[in-house]
């Protein structure tokens, strides 16, 4: 048990499909993150929330959109992907976005294809 | 830019032989070092960091690592290695505050004991 919480653990959708990808943080932090994972590359931040105020956008395509009601949930919406974005889709939580002490904590991930 | 380096894709060892996974950092200001590992499905998960302090830090599972200002590296090193250390092992580091303390990802090393 990590203590963050990935639904679902693999999701397969079309190009032209909505999907939407959760995590639940039971740690009691108040950073949460969406990163993404490739094959041979490093995690790639794409998101960062600060007690559900989104902080930073990498400059992630407009088709993945976050959301963060509460700080223990984030959403990462999904909207007419391309096959590259097939991928592990990681969420983490920390104490502090800013906190250089402070280690993320992941969840197991959400494996994507897009066909 | 801030940028961590792990050079070899891939480590080979013999299960009861030591081992190192080699890391170089390029972050300003002190930097704050980090490594994690992932097994097959699951995310990331945290061994240990360097924040100031002993140059030799030790971790769970039975890890160390060994900060080298000089050398700008931190290397993760195991006495003893075990069947079940084969993961995928990652370190990052966090720079100054001028970055955002941003934590920057190297794009990960394959551990492979042998029994």
């Amino acid at each position: 048990e990590t203590g963050v919480t990935q639904t679902p653990r693999h999701l397969v959708m079309g190009m032209t499909n909505k999907k939407s990808l959760k995590c639940e943080q039971h740690l009691g932090h108040n950073a949460m993150y969406w990163y993404k994972q490739s094959a041979k590359k490093p995690l790639e931040l794409m998101f960062v929330y600060s007690l559900e105020e989104r902080v930073e956008n990498n400059s992630v395509p407009s088709r993945f959109s976050p959301e963060c009601p509460n700080s223990s949930h984030l959403f990462l919406h999904l909207h007419t992907l391309q096959p590259e974005d097939s991928a592990l889709y990681l969420c983490a939580s920390s104490q502090e976005v800013a906190g250089r002490n402070s280690p993320l904590h992941f969840g197991n991930g959400t494996r994507l294809t897009v066909t | 830019a801030q940028s961590v380096a792990q050079p070899e894709d891939q480590v080979n060892v013999a299960e009861g032989n030591p081992l190192t996974v080699k890391c170089t950092y390029s972050v300003s200001g002190n930097p704050y070092l980090f490594w994690y590992v992932q097994y097959p499905n699951r995310g990331l998960q945290f061994l240990l960091k360097y924040i100031t302090g002993d140059n030799l830090v030790k971790g769970s599972y039975g890890f160390e690592a060994e900060f080298n200002k000089s050398q700008t590296s931190f290397h993760l090193k195991k006495p003893s290695a075990l069947v079940s250390d084969s993961a995928l092992y990652f370190c990052a580091a966090r720079g100054g505050e001028e970055y955002g303390n941003k934590l920057v990802f190297g794009a990960g090393t394959i551990l492979r004991v042998k029994s």
